[in-house]
């Protein structure tokens, strides 16, 4: 079984609508991290959470929200889509007693591709 | 604010040649610098991480070179196989930030 899943997979879904995407990690980690990537694009970090009562922005969290419900629980939302939030989205888990994002290796979920029409 | 930029955006090599791939980065300051592997449908892939105080790392058939200096790093796979086929990613840590290159998508045909 993978130690970071991601659900759903694959969602369509029109602007203005509420969308929460899931993550769920086995590792043991107490790092999250949700990213979004675009075609052509590298990756950019939207939130992370060093652990269950820590959220943090990242650089684009601009039209979106986070909940850390437990450990291994990260849950990303998007209160009210819009089209130019259509991309791939990753959840990534880490542990390290290092300071600040990237310092330790980062194990990622298998993506979920997001759609706003 | 840092830039990582990996040139090529593309490659196709025949099986068994050697891989080059770069990265550059414009601020020398860093903490570290990761080499990710992407496959389609199951997200990244750590490969190697590079401490700024290292020149290099090595996994296998896979190293990783560093120099801080220039701002480059690059990854060199030997004898290229089939299944080295993915799109690879360079991210350096500085700042507080972790910053992606867009990658290099790689095709080794058999």
């Amino acid at each position: 079984d993978a130690d970071v899943t991601q659900t759903p997979r694959n969602r369509i879904t029109k602007t203005g609508k509420r969308i929460m995407l899931e993550c769920s990690q086995t590792k043991g980690h107490d790092r999250m991290y949700w990213y979004r990537q675009d075609p052509g694009l590298g990756l950019q970090l939207i939130y992370y959470s060093f652990d269950v009562k820590d959220i943090n922005k990242g650089e684009i969290s601009d039209g979106y929200s986070v909940s850390r419900q437990a450990q291994a629980k990260f849950s990303l939302s998007l209160e009210s889509a819009i089209p130019n939030q259509t991309a791939l989205y990753f959840c990534a888990t880490s542990d390290s007693q290092n300071s600040g994002v990237g310092t330790d290796t980062q194990y990622f979920g298998p993506g979920t591709r997001l759609t706003v029409l | 604010k840092q830039e990582v930029t990996q040139i090529p955006a593309a490659l196709s090599v025949p099986e068994g040649e050697n891989l080059v791939l770069n990265c550059s980065f414009t601020d020398s300051a860093i903490y570290n610098l990761q080499w990710f592997r992407q496959d389609p449908g199951k997200g990244l892939t750590s490969l190697l991480l590079i401490q700024s105080s290292q020149r290099e790392q090595t996994s296998g058939r896979l190293n990783a070179s560093l120099d801080k200096s220039s701002g480059r790093s690059t990854l060199y796979i030997a004898a290229s196989q089939p299944g080295d086929s993915a799109t690879y990613l360079c991210a350096v840590y500085g700042w507080g930030k972790l910053q992606f290159g867009a990658g290099t998508q790689v095709v080794v045909t058999p």
